[in-house]
C-alpha cells in the first residue's frame, strides 16, 4: 500500500491483559520501526526490523514486550500482562533503504489505553 | 550521547513568519527530518536535509548547517492550520541502526 497502516486505532485492555497492535509498512519499504509516545511529544525507540530480522531491539523492555516481521503477514507489537504506564500511543514507520533521501513514513498510531 | 534541542513552545500570528530551531548532537548523522504533528494524529513528513543549504518546499523551507549541529524550519505565510507541534529528528548512522532520533518538539499556536 501506499500508506503505514496500523490497526487497531484504539485499545483498550485492563491491567495484566494482553495487547496486541499490528502495522503494515509501505509497499517495497524493507524497514520497519515502532516507537512509543507518551505525553504528547516524548517519542521512545522500541524496535526496528529489516524485513523480517530485528535490527535493533535496545529500547524494547524486555520482560513483556515484544514483536515480529513475517513475511507476507503484518508486524506486530505485542505487550503481555500490561500496565497502566504502558497506556500511549505507538507508531509504526517504514522507510527503503536507510541510504541518503529515504524518508521514514508514519502510521496513525494505535492508542493504547490501559484501565 | 544523543541530545536534540529545540523550543518547547512558540508563538506567531497569522500571516506572519515563524523560525524554529533545532540544535542536535549525536553520534552519527544520516539526515534530519521535520514532522508536523496536529494533536491526537500521527507526525506528517514536512522536510528532510541531508546536505547543508535552505530546502524550500511551498511555505516551508528547512535549513541545515552540520558543522554546526544546527537546523531550523522557516513556515511562511502562517495559517492557523498550522497550530501544531513541530518535531525535529535525526537519523542516526549504522552505529545507531539508522533510527530516529527525537526532539521533544515545538508547539506553535497560530493567533488570528
Amino acid at each position: 500500500g501506499e500508506e503505514v497502516a496500523q490497526t487497531p486505532k484504539h485499545l483498550v485492555r485492563g491491567e495484566g491483559q494482553k495487547a496486541k497492535l499490528y502495522c503494515a509498512p509501505i509497499k517495497g519499504h524493507s524497514y520497519v520501526f515502532w516507537y512509543q509516545q507518551v505525553l504528547k511529544n516524548e517519542f521512545k525507540f522500541l524496535i526496528s526490523f529489516q524485513n523480517e530480522n530485528v535490527f535493533d531491539e535496545t529500547g524494547m523492555p524486555k520482560e513483556r514486550f515484544s514483536a515480529k516481521c513475517l513475511p507476507n503477514s503484518p508486524c506486530s507489537l505485542e505487550i503481555q500482562a500490561t500496565k497502566l504506564e504502558d497506556s500511549a500511543v505507538y507508531f509504526c514507520a517504514s522507510s527503503q533503504s536507510p541510504g541518503s533521501g529515504n524518508t521514514i513514513y508514519f502510521g496513525e498510531g494505535s492508542w493504547l489505553t490501559v484501565v | 550521547g544523543q541530545n536534540i534541542d529545540q523550543p518547547t513552545e512558540m508563538t506567531a500570528t497569522e500571516g506572519a513568519i515563524v523560525q524554529i530551531n533545532c540544535t542536535y548532537q549525536t553520534s552519527g548523522f544520516n539526515g534530519l527530518f521535520w514532522y508536523q504533528q496536529h494533536a491526537g494524529e500521527a507526525p506528517t513528513f514536512l522536510s528532510y536535509n541531508v546536505l547543508d543549504g535552505l530546502e524550500e518546499k511551498g511555505r516551508f523551507s528547512s535549513f541545515l548547517s552540520r558543522s554546526k549541529g544546527y537546523s531550523y524550519l522557516l513556515l511562511k505565510e502562517l495559517q492557523m492550520k498550522d497550530s501544531a507541534s513541530y518535531l525535529c529528528a535525526v537519523r542516526g548512522g549504522m552505529d545507531s541502526s539508522y533510527k530516529l532520533i527525537f526532539g521533544s518538539g515545538t508547539r506553535l499556536l497560530v493567533r488570528p
